[in-house]
């Protein structure tokens, strides 16, 4: 398996402009994690889903944030609009999620620059 | 609100020598992971805990869980360069069966220095 699929890689924008990441799970994976990773909050859950329903977005920091998916093989997060502050590192992550205890496999990561 | 803290955040050792990495954590939980970061690089699972007085090794590396004391430790035994990245350990809180819900600590930066 190709693992966890994550793009784009980097992205640079400017203020107020929509941001789209994309994730694809690993495949039979029933959970997808969104996590953002900066240097002075450290890695954070955002929103996580099971068999493509939201679980718990209580970790998605405002309304400009939204995370869907549609299918089991895809997701997305959305910022509308960006700011400077949401400048880190997006990782998604996936689970097969049978029984607790099983690993989660991170995705290489969005690098995103808000200008 | 939950915490898992880490300590040391910075860590600089010599290769050949002994260290420990605590995490400790605030909630009730028999559910601890340990995971590994290269600079710039994504995350990579080291370890799964899944009990009181769980011990996992692998080469170097050896992780218990004291669920009581909510603490968590990884040893590293005889460090060499290879080792050098930042270590993550993360409490799992989720209710359900299925998935884990993780919450991360902090890190510690390893530095082994040849």
């Amino acid at each position: 398996d190709a693992g966890v699929i994550q793009s784009p890689r980097h992205e640079v924008t400017e203020m107020g402009q929509e941001v789209t990441l994309r994730c694809k799970p690993i495949s039979g994976h029933d959970y997808l994690f969104w996590y953002r990773q900066t240097m002075m909050r450290g890695l954070e859950l955002l929103i996580y889903f099971n068999n493509n329903v939201p679980i718990d977005d209580s970790g998605m920091p405002e309304d400009r944030f939204s995370a869907k998916m549609p299918n089991a093989s895809f997701s997305t997060l959305k910022i509308q609009p960006s700011e400077p502050r949401d400048s880190a590192v997006y990782f998604c992550a996936s689970s097969p999620g049978r029984q607790p205890g099983e690993t989660q496999y991170f995705g290489p990561g969005t690098r995103l620059l808000v200008l | 609100e939950l915490k898992v803290e880490q300590n040391p955040l910075f860590l600089s050792m010599q290769e050949g020598k002994n260290y420990t990495i605590y995490c400790n954590y605030s909630t009730t939980s028999d559910r601890l992971y340990w995971y590994r970061q290269d600079p710039g690089k994504s995350l990579e699972s080291l370890f799964v805990l899944l009990s009181n007085g769980a011990v996992k090794q692998e080469g170097r590396l050896m992780a218990s869980l004291d669920t009581k004391a909510r603490l968590s430790t990884l040893h590293i035994t005889a460090a060499v360069h290879d080792l050098s990245a930042t270590y993550f350990c993360a409490v799992d809180t989720s209710l359900t069966g299925g998935g884990n819900k993780l919450t991360f600590g902090t890190g510690t930066q390893l530095k082994v220095e040849l």
